[in-house]
């Protein structure tokens, strides 16, 4: 079962920055782009990045994404409480079984 | 303004069957892949089924192939899942999701989500 391993954790104080990674293979992330989900609690998520590194409008460009071979990661500067939330990566995985979707585990960011 | 709106959820037995619905609006919809993502109650996200453009690409997670069918009526503007012989481990929050590119056959960015329907399967 192809997976994408985030962290389930990660914190900062207000004005840090702050990263999630999200490790994968060769048959998703080596071979597809990367997609960024935010998720508010009690919410939808909400597309953030696309493409490995592009952000659709009115996403702020305090987040940029970006990704290395079988590895993505999402980067968040100027921490502000409101970014509390879930964050998800997925990619499409060529693998012949299996889903062709998958989802990081997620990962929950406190801000301290 | 793109709205996705879900219905059909509740409480089912196991083994019994339920058929979701989505209403889009605010774009074209024959335009569009389309998905089905749920999320279990406190876990992450898990995709489900997917529909291109055209009808012409249909899948399924490993998880449901078999037990769900996904289809979609132009002429109404929605999509549906038809979920049979369901599980306890079917409970989730089941979204609704319009696909990023336009006449995409799939792929993993979702420009928009609905709100979810909550199916729960005692």
């Amino acid at each position: 079962q192809p997976v994408l391993t985030q962290p389930p954790s990660a914190s900062g104080t207000p004005g840090q920055t702050v990263s999630v990674s999200c490790s994968g293979g060769s048959s998703n992330i080596g071979s597809n782009t990367v997609n960024w989900y935010q998720q508010r609690p009690g919410a939808a998520p909400k597309l953030l990045i696309y493409s490995n590194d592009q952000r659709p409008s009115g996403v702020p460009d305090r987040f940029s994404g970006s990704k290395s071979g079988t590895s993505a990661s999402l980067a968040i500067s100027g921490l502000q409480s409101e970014d509390e939330a879930d964050y998800y990566c997925a990619a499409w995985d060529d693998t012949l079984n299996g889903p062709h979707v998958i989802f990081g585990g997620g990962t929950k960011l406190t801000v301290l | 303004e793109v709205q996705l709106v879900e219905s059909g959820g509740g409480l089912i037995q196991p083994g019994r069957s339920l058929r979701l619905s989505c209403a889009a609006s605010g774009f074209t919809f024959d335009d569009y892949a389309m998905h089905w993502v749920r999320q279990r109650p406190g876990k992450g996200l898990e995709w489900v089924s997917l529909i291109s453009w055209n009808s012409a690409y249909i899948d399924y997670a490993d998880s449901v192939k078999g037990r769900f069918t996904i289809w979609k009526d132009s002429a109404k503007n929605s999509l549906y899942l038809q979920m049979s012989s369901l599980r306890p481990d079917d409970t989730a929050l089941y979204y609704c999701v319009k696909g990023c590119t336009l006449g995409g056959s799939g792929g993993s960015c979702y420009s928009n989500w609905g709100q979810g329907t909550l199916v729960t399967v005692s």
